[in-house]
């Protein structure tokens, strides 16, 4: 079982709809998460960290489920402009290393 | 502004040719990292330094090696001995710890490898 999984997508979404993914972890002792938006041939960029309590940033939403072991975004009223792939990030229970997901790919269409 | 710098943006190089990727930092962060991204796949770890002169091993490191001498410099030099080395390569960095703000990645732009 990998470490860090992602549904890789697409998910093609209308514009104006909302969209959620998840994203699952192995090790119970993972430390801290986030979520990093990457475009095309680009490199990745911080989204948003994610907190045991869930939050919210504009139209993001991150939750995180210890007990079933996974992470989750949501992004509600989708634009054009939120076509990319989504990379979960998982911090290891010793704290030292990064573990990124495969990427989940989000389309946004008119 | 600070931030990584990454070079060369792209690079070519024959087959048994070693050739090393700079990357320089100015966000006096401890933690550097060295990533691997292969088309339509997410990032790999090769390597990573939480402070001056100490790296570990990442997932990928057979073919390569760092080096950190300084703070805010981490060379990966991809050998003859990887066997499949084009690929995106992006480097990293962080501020480690507990707190809040810690282990986020501030990456460069990215170096892209080809190999003919």
């Amino acid at each position: 079982r990998k470490e860090v999984e992602q549904d890789p997508g697409p998910f093609n979404v209308p514009e104006g709809a909302t969209v959620a993914f998840n994203c699952t972890y192995s090790n119970s002792a993972s430390q801290s998460f986030f979520w990093y938006r990457q475009d095309c041939r680009k490199e990745p960029k911080l989204l948003m960290s994610v907190y045991s309590s869930g939050n919210e940033d504009g139209r993001f939403t991150a939750q995180l489920n210890r007990a079933s072991q996974y992470i989750s975004l949501l992004i509600r009223d989708s634009k054009l402009s939120d076509s990319a792939t989504y990379l979960c990030v998982v911090l290891g229970a010793a704290g030292n290393k990064l573990t990124f997901g495969g990427g989940t790919r989000v389309l946004v269409k008119p | 502004d600070g931030g990584i710098t990454q070079s060369p943006k792209y690079l070519f190089r024959k087959e048994g040719q070693n050739v090393t990727l700079s990357c320089e930092q100015n966000l006096n962060h401890d933690a550097m990292y060295w990533y691997r991204q292969d088309p339509g796949q997410g990032l790999r770890l090769i390597y990573y330094s939480q402070i001056v002169n100490d790296f570990q091993k990442g997932d990928i490191a057979e073919g390569y090696s760092v080096s950190r001498e300084k703070k805010e410099s981490f060379p990966l030099t991809v050998t003859s001995a990887q066997k499949n080395p084009t690929a995106f390569y992006l480097c990293a960095s962080s501020i480690p710890g507990a707190h809040s703000g810690a282990n986020v990645l501030t990456f460069g732009a990215g170096s892209r490898l080809t190999v003919l």
